[in-house]
């Protein structure tokens, strides 16, 4: 099926650098998501983002965070600048509509060291 | 606050054996719910959900789900696993609201099926 690619798999930062993490979601799928699980932690939601902008974000999205999807392109989670922690997987997923189920990449490995 | 509760972390069994993963949700009303499996090195996939009506509801792979209103449960069976069933599963729920819905996830159960 249709897949959510998440690019890179695995990246180590140091403290105070920025990162990007890049999410190509499914082609026609127009909301799109970024989720957080701290290691043996749940899933925790961050943000979700519909036609160029923020509809809702959690407590854990921090000033220090921010997402885009210049032009249909990747849609992209940015941390400026990284904190110790931010070391965490960050699961991106998008969906077609608003009660669509999502479909889920799988994965960037983030260690902020 | 809305949460969703895994009170195993780790489940093993062996191959062939039936299996049950426990699920407990606290919402106001009766949210929509998920399970989801994710294998290694893959991203979740939703195996089930519930929005109403019956309250068992099937899945993929011979899985199945029971929703109870009364016990906040919505326990994950399987009449008998396989190696391949091996991954960690996460419970989920959510409501539908304006501007989009976000899932809320349990911390997951890992599975792990012995030969």
């Amino acid at each position: 099926g249709p897949k959510v690619l998440q690019i890179p798999s695995h990246q180590i930062i140091d403290m105070g650098q920025m990162v990007t993490l890049n999410c190509d979601p499914v082609s026609n799928h127009l909301y799109f998501y970024w989720y957080k699980q701290i290691l043996g932690q749940q899933m925790e939601f961050l943000v979700n983002f519909y036609n160029g902008k923020v509809m809702e974000k959690s407590k854990l999205f921090k000033d220090q965070f921010s997402v885009e999807r210049p032009d249909g392109s990747y849609f992209t989670l940015k941390i400026q600048p990284t904190a110790l922690e931010d070391s965490a997987v960050y699961f991106c997923a998008s969906s077609l509509g608003l009660n669509s189920d999502y479909t889920f990449g799988s994965g960037t490995r983030l260690l902020v060291i | 606050a809305q949460s969703v509760t895994q009170p195993d972390a780790r489940v093993t069994v062996s191959e062939g054996a039936s299996l049950q993963l426990r699920c407990k949700y606290s919402y106001s009303g009766t949210p929509y719910l998920f399970w989801y499996v994710q294998y290694q090195r893959q991203g979740l996939q939703l195996l089930l959900k519930y929005y109403s009506g019956d309250p068992v509801v099937q899945g993929v792979n011979g899985f199945e789900a029971e929703f109870s209103k009364s016990d906040s449960s919505f326990h994950l069976r399987k009449a008998s696993v396989h190696w391949s069933d091996s991954a960690v599963y996460f419970c989920a729920a959510d409501k539908v609201r304006t501007g989009g819905y976000k899932v809320v996830f349990g911390s997951g159960t890992r599975l792990l099926v012995s030969p």
